[in-house]
C-alpha cells in the first residue's frame, strides 16, 4: 500500500485557518485521498476526500498537488471542537475493504 | 438514516476471562463491517474485517475471533482474555469505503485486569 507522512503536531490559534500536509509520493493513479479525524475518546470520523480535483464540502476544503504527491487538509476556521488527530489515508479499489491509519497529525487548537 | 451501535460502552474484565463485544448496523445492507483496536496512545489496528455473512477476514495473528452471524450484525470474541487485550475496539462499516468512507461506531474501552 502506498504510505503517507503526516507531521506529528500542529498548532493553531481558534478562528485561524489551519493547512493540515501530507505527502504520499508513491501514490498510484487509482488511489484516492481520505481524510479521517479522531476527537478524543471517540471513533474516527470521515472529513473528505479526492483523487485529483480540489474537494470542499461543510467541514474542510481537500487541496491536491497537481502531481499527487502531495495534498493539503484545510480547515478554514479552526475552532476548539477541531482539535483531534487527523488521518491522511490512501485507498483504491484493490484496498477497498481496508482503511489503513497512519499515525496522524495531533492538531492542538488554543484560544 | 444509517446508524451503528456498538456495545458496551466500557468494559473490565479478569485475565482469562471470555470476551463478547456486539455491534449492529441499521438503515443498510450487505455492509462491509471491521473491527479495530487501539492500544493506549498507539495507533488505530484493523483486527477484523467482513463483506457477507459469514466471510470474515483476519488482519492479524491474535487471541481474538469474529463472526457476522447476521447481515448487519458483527461480533468480536475471546475465548479467554490477556492482559494484551486491553484497548479501545471500535466497529465500523461502509456500503462502499472509496466513495462513502467509513462510518465508526462509539467504541467499546476494554480494559484487562
Amino acid at each position: 500500500d502506498a504510505k503517507t507522512t503526516q507531521p506529528n503536531s500542529m498548532e493553531s490559534n481558534e478562528e485561524e485557518p489551519v493547512h493540515l500536509p501530507c505527502n504520499h509520493s508513491t501514490i498510484s493513479g487509482t488511489d484516492y485521498i481520505h481524510w479521517y479525524r479522531q476527537l478524543p475518546s471517540q471513533g474516527p470520523e470521515y472529513v473528505i476526500h479526492g483523487l485529483t480535483s480540489n474537494v470542499n464540502n461543510r467541514m474542510a476544503s481537500l487541496a491536491i498537488a497537481e502531481d499527487r504527491k502531495s495534498s493539503t487538509l484545510i480547515l478554514h476556521r479552526a475552532t476548539l471542537r477541531d482539535a483531534a488527530v487527523y488521518y491522511c489515508i490512501l485507498i483504491n479499489t484493490g484496498t477497498a475493504s481496508k482503511l489503513t491509519f497512519g499515525t496522524g497529525t495531533r492538531l492542538q487548537v488554543t484560544l | 438514516s444509517q446508524t451503528i451501535h456498538q456495545w458496551p460502552a466500557t468494559l473490565v474484565q479478569p485475565v482469562g476471562s471470555p470476551l463478547s463485544l456486539e455491534c449492529t448496523v441499521e438503515g443498510t445492507s450487505n455492509p462491509n463491517l471491521y473491527w479495530y483496536r487501539q492500544a493506549a496512545g498507539r495507533g488505530l489496528q484493523l483486527l477484523f474485517y467482513s463483506v457477507g455473512i459469514g466471510q470474515i477476514s483476519s488482519e492479524v495473528p491474535q487471541n481474538l475471533s469474529a463472526s457476522r452471524p447476521q447481515d448487519r450484525q458483527f461480533i468480536l470474541s475471546s475465548k479467554k482474555l490477556l492482559l494484551s487485550d486491553s484497548g479501545f475496539y471500535l466497529c465500523a462499516w461502509s456500503s462502499g469505503p472509496i466513495f462513502y468512507g467509513y462510518t465508526f461506531g462509539s467504541g467499546t474501552r476494554l480494559t484487562v485486569v
